[in-house]
């Protein structure tokens, strides 16, 4: 069974600062999507970016992007110019294409003004 | 295209009722999948249907659960004598057919929170 772990409970950033949440997972397949969604207080699930596994390159969309590190079963989020309205929980998502996604324990990311 | 439709927001039920939860998945999607989350924690797997078909059901506890995608309408999720325990946000989500753009994400809808008196 696929397993999402985040070790980061919670982290704090300064507005206009970067952050990075960490993410590992453990598969044996080769195939796979990762994901991170964002859950602001409102509790909506937003999609934030999308990596396929089979693309070396890492994904990007605006100021997130991610460094995926396949060996070693590490996705990464990294925010650039942190934002009030980015607060929020964060979850590290593993998806095999139908089967859903398996989500790890979220990361509580605080903005300080 | 409307998204991901569930019905209610929140529920408020005394233990031993019956909770219906109800999900309309986006327009073209024919797979749902319901998630349950609790307290700051993350989302936990319950359920994985198709139309008429239940696929997988491995994160749904074996007694007083029970979930529905039927041929018309939307799907439900239905807790029999509820306890306080069940309290809970309940996630909708919905993908694509396979082949037909399908990416791996889910696209959720805003949840159901029960609240078991």
């Amino acid at each position: 069974a696929q397993t999402v772990t985040q070790s980061q409970p919670e982290m704090s950033v300064q507005e206009a600062e970067t952050v990075t949440l960490s993410c590992t997972y453990d598969t044996s397949e080769s195939d796979y999507y990762l994901f991170w969604y964002k859950q602001p207080p409102s509790r909506q699930m937003i999609l934030v970016i999308r990596q396929e596994a089979y693309k070396q390159q890492n994904a990007t969309e605006n100021r997130f992007s991610v460094n995926f590190q396949k060996a070693a079963k590490s996705f990464s989020l990294k925010i650039s110019d942190s934002q009030l309205g980015d607060a929020a929980m964060y979850f590290c998502a593993y998806g095999g294409g139908a089967d859903g996604l398996t989500f790890g324990k979220g990361t509580h990311l605080i903005i300080q003004p | 295209n409307a998204g991901v439709m569930q019905n209610p927001r929140h529920l408020v039920r005394r233990r031993g009722q019956e909770a219906r939860l109800r999900c309309s998945p986006m327009k073209g999607h024919s797979h749902v999948y319901w998630y349950r989350q609790l307290p700051e924690e993350g989302l936990k797997f319950m359920v994985y249907l198709q139309k008429e078909n239940i696929i997988d059901e491995s994160g749904m506890p074996k007694e007083r659960f029970s979930a529905e995608f039927p041929k018309e309408g939307p799907s439900i999720l239905r807790i029999q004598q509820v306890v306080r325990g069940d309290s809970a946000a309940y996630f909708c989500a919905s993908s694509p057919r396979m082949g037909t753009g399908n990416t791996g994400e889910l696209f959720f809808g805003e949840g159901s929170r029960l609240t078991v008196l």
